[in-house]
């Protein structure tokens, strides 16, 4: 299965550390990258393959992976950390075929 | 700065083609180095991959929407259009364009653009 399945909604207290997980056989093989979206907004790249944070990103967002689990973990969350993370990997087909996982609603308290 | 811009119209008749196009700025789309692609996120859901295409002109896409996805590139322009036939009210969504890397991540998006399906 090409499928990457994700919570739908998680909810963090303000500078507590949330952990958001993706699943799926393609991850067995292939690194994800997660994506931070706002309302309104265009995603952002926060974590590219499996853990490294493109310029601009807070250390406060971290990747993991293991075996078929990919895993975003936000340490010391703030309040505008409140958005929709979504994860994606590429097709256990080998062809160049983009998969998304349903996304996670991140809710702040 | 790599730079990504979608337009075309916001209205679609039900039944008729969806044209996009993504003016790229920053960056040529003529390269080996990346994908040029389209996602898109009907309303309140997640983002669903709709199709890539190489500087070859090889395309990708999607396997539940192929039969009605045509993507292309104009070098000279530094565009790229996605056409998508025979519209239904399940088409109603942001469409984003994006540059996508070897690892098929999307490291740049367009702001997106809102297409609306009426009958």
């Amino acid at each position: 299965s090409s499928e990457l399945t994700q919570d739908p909604a998680v909810s963090v207290a303000l500078g507590q550390t949330v952990r958001i997980t993706c699943q799926g056989d393609p991850l067995r093989k292939y690194f994800a990258s997660w994506y931070q979206q706002r309302p309104g907004q265009a995603p952002i790249l926060i974590i590219s393959d499996s853990n490294i944070r493109p310029s601009g990103i807070p250390d406060r967002f971290s990747g993991s992976s293991s075996g078929g689990t990919a895993s975003l973990t936000i340490t010391g969350a703030r309040a505008d950390d409140e958005a929709v993370y979504h994860c994606n990997s590429r097709a256990s087909s080998g062809r160049p075929h983009v998969i998304f996982g349903g996304g996670t609603k991140l809710t702040v308290l | 700065q790599v730079r990504l811009q979608e337009s075309g119209p916001g209205l679609v008749k039900t039944s008729e083609s969806l044209s996009l196009t993504c003016t790229v700025s920053g960056a040529s789309i003529d390269t080996s180095s990346y994908y040029w692609g389209w996602v898109r996120q009907p309303p309140e859901k997640g983002l669903e991959w709709i199709g890539n295409v190489y500087y070859s002109g090889a395309t990708y896409s999607n396997p539940s929407l192929s039969s009605r996805v045509t993507i292309s590139m104009d070098t000279s322009k530094n565009q790229f259009s996605l056409t998508l036939d025979s519209v239904t009210a399940a088409d109603a969504a942001l469409y984003f364009c994006g540059r996508i890397d070897g690892a098929l991540k999307v490291d740049y998006w367009g702001q997106g653009a809102l297409v609306t399906v009426s009958s």
